[in-house]
């Protein structure tokens, strides 16, 4: 198993260009995350997936978008890239059953990919 | 302000020290998990906690879940080179994770 795969590893992006970060996981993983991380800031999520078509925000959607037409691939989109999303991108994958009965369940755990460091300018 | 406040910020130590360091909420979560991280790569775990009080080992390290389950402590025993990385707690809230900003621990040989 490659386990998590992104793509690219780097990338410099001019104010106002797009770009799609590439995120595949061959583990069979129905939850899926994208979580940016600043220096000295520990990783935010952007968004997650708990299945192929349904996509979540997390606590710092602004500015991307996501989608999630497989379980594999987990694209993370940047329309309008600015200065503020110079970061480094991780994309993770993990199994969860769930909340069972109503009480939460704990989530398996996360697999990170390699990373994106992207840099705006 | 982060969700999930880590201490120290950063930890210099000699080869052969203890030490421990903390992750506290004022949420409580359902689980609660430590990775570590090097230098251009992904976080890797290296445990999870689930139940209030619990305590796991693995190897030299420690790991604590408070009884509330709104805090954790890693301890890690004579401290080697290899363990230099950035320590970070993640909490589970519903369906999503949240991560501490980490420590970031130096062993010096």
């Amino acid at each position: 198993n490659a386990g998590v795969t992104q793509t690219p590893k780097f990338r410099i992006l001019k104010i106002g260009q797009s770009m799609t970060l590439q995120c595949t996981q061959d583990m069979n993983h129905n939850y899926m995350y994208w979580y940016r991380q600043d220096p000295g800031m520990g990783l935010k999520l952007i968004y997650y997936s708990v299945g192929a078509g349904i996509t979540d925000k997390g606590e710092v959607p602004n500015g991307y978008n996501v989608s999630r037409s497989t379980t594999e691939d987990f694209p993370l989109r940047l329309e309008l890239a600015a200065p503020s999303q110079t970061s480094v991108y991780f994309c993770a994958s993990s199994y969860s059953k769930g909340r069972l009965a109503g009480a939460y369940k704990p989530l398996y755990e996360q697999y990170f990919g390699p990373g994106t460091r992207l840099t705006v300018t | 302000t982060q969700l999930l406040e880590q201490s120290p910020q950063f930890l210099s130590i000699q080869e052969g020290e203890n030490l421990t360091v903390y992750c506290n909420s004022s949420s409580v979560f359902s689980s609660l998990q430590w990775y570590r991280q090097e230098p251009g790569e992904g976080p890797v775990l290296l445990v999870t906690v689930v139940t209030g009080g619990e305590v796991k080992k693995l190897k030299r390290l420690t790991f604590q879940f408070g009884d509330a389950r709104k805090d954790s402590s890693l301890h890690i025993t004579a401290a080697q080179p290899g363990d230099t990385g950035l320590y970070l707690c993640a909490g589970a809230l519903n369906n999503d994770m949240r991560f501490g900003a980490g420590t970031r621990l130096t062993v010096k040989p």
